[in-house]
């Protein structure tokens, strides 16, 4: 097993150009979770899933959007990127029969400069 | 309003020592408490977790202590070694009523020396 991956590994963008960073998972979790890591900040949650066509918001969701299109892959997209948006980019997913939901599985994660 | 406190935000021990992290909680909803370990580059790991009904466990050189009263609970690394350099996050979150997910600490960055 994989476990969760994601693509890219490192980006380098404009400010005002858009990406897609995507997460995928090979364990049948049910929910999924994409988080942003600054110095000092800790993990924030951006948005999540609970299932296959579901999303919803987290903490600091401006300026993303996500699709769940199938149960294996969660998209983050930057339609306009913008400096603040400098981050490093984790997904995370968790519950499946036997598995609870609390204890979560983390990618590799995705470096951002958006310059 | 930040839900999970952690303490210090850097660490730094001498090899053999003990290395000792603090977080604090607000909410007495949250009924698990997992610590996750971050390498350099790599995406965090659940390390070791807690409920409220234990007041510590132990996993080889990882220890959780938990005080449910003052709402603390702490990691402790004995005989701390150079391979526990990493940054640690503690986190909170309620394994029922629908909010399962975590709210984590900052992160404290644990240097051990050799």
């Amino acid at each position: 097993n994989a476990g969760v991956t994601q693509t890219p590994k490192f980006r380098v963008l404009k400010t005002g150009q858009s990406m897609t960073l995507l997460c995928a998972q090979d364990m049948n979790h049910e929910y999924m979770y994409w988080y942003r890591q600054d110095p000092g900040m800790g993990l924030r949650l951006i948005h999540y899933s609970v299932g296959e066509g579901t999303t919803a918001k987290g903490e600091v969701p401006d300026g993303y959007n996500v699709s769940r299109l199938k149960k294996q892959n969660f998209l983050l997209g930057l339609e306009s990127a913008a400096p603040s948006q400098t981050s490093v980019y984790f997904c995370a997913s968790s519950y499946s029969q036997g598995a609870p939901a609390y204890e979560q599985y983390f990618g590799p994660g995705t470096r951002l400069t958006v310059t | 309003q930040q839900q999970v406190k952690q303490s210090p935000q850097s660490l730094i021990v001498q090899k053999g020592g003990i290395s000792i992290i603090n977080c604090a909680y607000e909410n007495t909803a949250f009924d698990y408490f997992p610590w996750y370990q971050q390498f350099p580059g790599k995406g965090p790991a659940l390390l070791i977790a807690i409920r409220p009904d234990v007041s510590e466990k132990k996993e080889g050189r990882f220890t959780i202590s938990f005080n449910k009263s003052a709402k603390q609970f702490s990691l402790h690394i004995m005989d701390s070694q150079p391979g526990d350099s990493a940054t640690y996050f503690c986190a909170a979150s309620m394994t029922s009523g629908g909010s399962y997910i975590p709210t984590f600490g900052r992160g404290t960055s644990l240097i051990v020396h050799p």
